[in-house]
């Protein structure tokens, strides 16, 4: 069964840090760009982050650049957000989501998606 | 603020057919292909429904259609049924600095 399942998520304070990840199961991993996107209490989605399939090329909204980091480890199926300098506007449930095809980068096309992880950011 | 504008709720009687728009605010649309429509029920993950436009992924009935004209991406669910209920959100790739973008999302209501 293709799967994919977060963790990592909590509450932090403002200015903190959460390292979030995301295990992938019954697909070859490596095969298939992943991102990651977030959804806000009683919010729309947003898309943060992406990877290639091989980890090379990372991509990010305006809105978390310079603060997230996306990466994969190919031989554990796992992909992985480092979110810093959190903001209280970060608070949401973060997904972990699989490309349809795209290899080199997300195309918005996501046909597996997880449950997520939430993260709260709170003084 | 989403570069993609949907209309917040959209509602219809079962066996009706509604439409939801999805227009982008520069050509962002008109010049991707890669647009598709997600369905969101309560407390669940999104669902793919439509990709690269107009295609159907496995398992989504026939019912559910997607088109393009310009600027604009609309999705259209014809014979509604009670289990159509949802929020439903239109996404593109737009390369540049935004790569994937959603839309704010339709609350779909059947009456």
């Amino acid at each position: 069964e293709v799967q994919l399942l977060e963790s990592g998520g909590g509450l932090v304070q403002p200015g903190g840090s959460l390292r979030l990840s995301c295990a992938a199961s019954g697909f070859i991993f490596s095969d298939y760009a992943m991102s990651w996107v977030r959804q806000a209490p009683g919010k729309g989605l947003e898309w943060v982050s992406g990877i290639s399939g091989s980890g090379v090329n990372t991509y990010y909204a305006d809105s978390v650049k310079g603060r997230f980091a996306i990466s994969r480890d190919n031989s554990k199926n796992t992909l992985y957000l480092q979110t810093n300098s959190l903001r209280v506007e970060d608070t949401a449930v973060y997904s972990c989501a699989k490309d349809l095809d795209g290899i080199v980068g997300p195309t918005g096309t996501f046909d597996i998606w997880g449950h997520g992880t939430m993260v709260i950011v709170s003084s | 603020q989403s570069a993609l504008t949907q209309p917040r709720s959209v509602s219809g009687s079962p066996g009706q057919s509604v439409t939801i728009s999805c227009t982008g605010t520069n050509s962002d649309l008109s010049a991707s292909d890669y647009v598709s429509w997600y369905q969101q029920h309560p407390g669940k993950a999104p669902k793919l429904m439509i990709y690269d436009v107009s295609k159907w992924p496995s398992g989504v009935p026939d019912r559910f259609s997607g088109s393009k004209s310009g600027n604009t991406a609309s999705l259209t669910i014809s014979g509604l049924q009670a289990e159509d209920e949802a929020d439903y959100y239109c996404c593109s790739y737009t390369g540049g600095n935004s790569f994937v973008v959603f839309g704010g999302g339709t609350k779909l209501t059947v009456l």
